[in-house]
């Protein structure tokens, strides 16, 4: 297994340009989530989905657009990048516990944007 | 909102051990999460505790009050393979809310 991969690796924007983060993950789980961390902070929640065709906002959703059409993929779509958005980005998938609980998340390698 | 709070810094010497404490504030709370991160990589799972007590995974072990709304995470035997950044994690209703981080140095 692959487990979760994020493409690209390494990124650099303009000011108001988009793009799409690619996450994807072969191990069949329901729940996916995008997470930023800035230098010092720990991991802020951006969006997340608890199977295909469903997704919800987490703590910092402005400026991100996500969907997920399949189990496997949950891309992140930036509309009109801001140096705000100057970041390092992880997806992280998990199974759905029995009590609806995600105990273990596995993360990507991430993907490191710059934003000019 | 969510809130998490530990400490920013420790450090110790190889074979010590340490602490890392985090207090939680936070409604819906379902368990408390740990995760290790080692500089430029993915953080990685540790632990989980959903009822009080300790739970111990090797030489690491981590311990829920949540009476009191309190974690743990106890490092044993330090090695220099464990600098890195900790992060107590706190679930509820399908989302998880993680603390600023903790740096373990380890010095020889």
């Amino acid at each position: 297994n692959a487990g979760v991969t994020q493409t690209p690796k390494f990124q650099v924007l303009k000011t108001g340009q988009s793009m799409t983060l690619q996450c994807a993950q072969d191990m069949n789980h329901e729940y996916m989530s995008w997470y930023r961390q800035d230098p010092g902070m720990g991991l802020r929640l951006i969006h997340y989905s608890v199977g295909a065709g469903i997704t919800d906002q987490g703590e910092v959703p402005n400026g991100y657009n996500v969907s997920r059409s399949t189990t496997e993929d949950f891309p992140l779509r930036l509309l009109s990048a801001a140096p705000s958005q100057t970041s390092v980005y992880f997806c992280a998938s998990s199974y759905s516990s029995s009590g609806g609980q995600q105990e273990t998340q596995y993360f990507g390698p991430g993907t490191r944007l710059l934003v000019l | 909102g969510q809130s998490l709070e530990q400490p920013s810094e420790v450090t110790a010497v190889e074979g010590a051990i340490v602490q890392i404490n985090c207090t939680y504030q936070t409604s819906g709370f379902y368990g408390l999460s740990w995760y290790q991160q080692h500089d430029g990589g993915a953080p990685t799972f540790l632990s989980y505790n959903a009822l009080d007590g300790l739970e111990e995974t090797g030489r690491f072990s981590s311990f829920l009050s949540r009476s009191d709304s309190y974690g743990y995470l106890l490092l044993q035997e330090l090695q220099m393979k464990d600098s890195a950044s900790y992060f107590c994690a706190a679930h509820n209703d399908y989302k998880l809310s993680f603390g600023a981080g903790t740096t373990v140095t380890v010095r020889a």
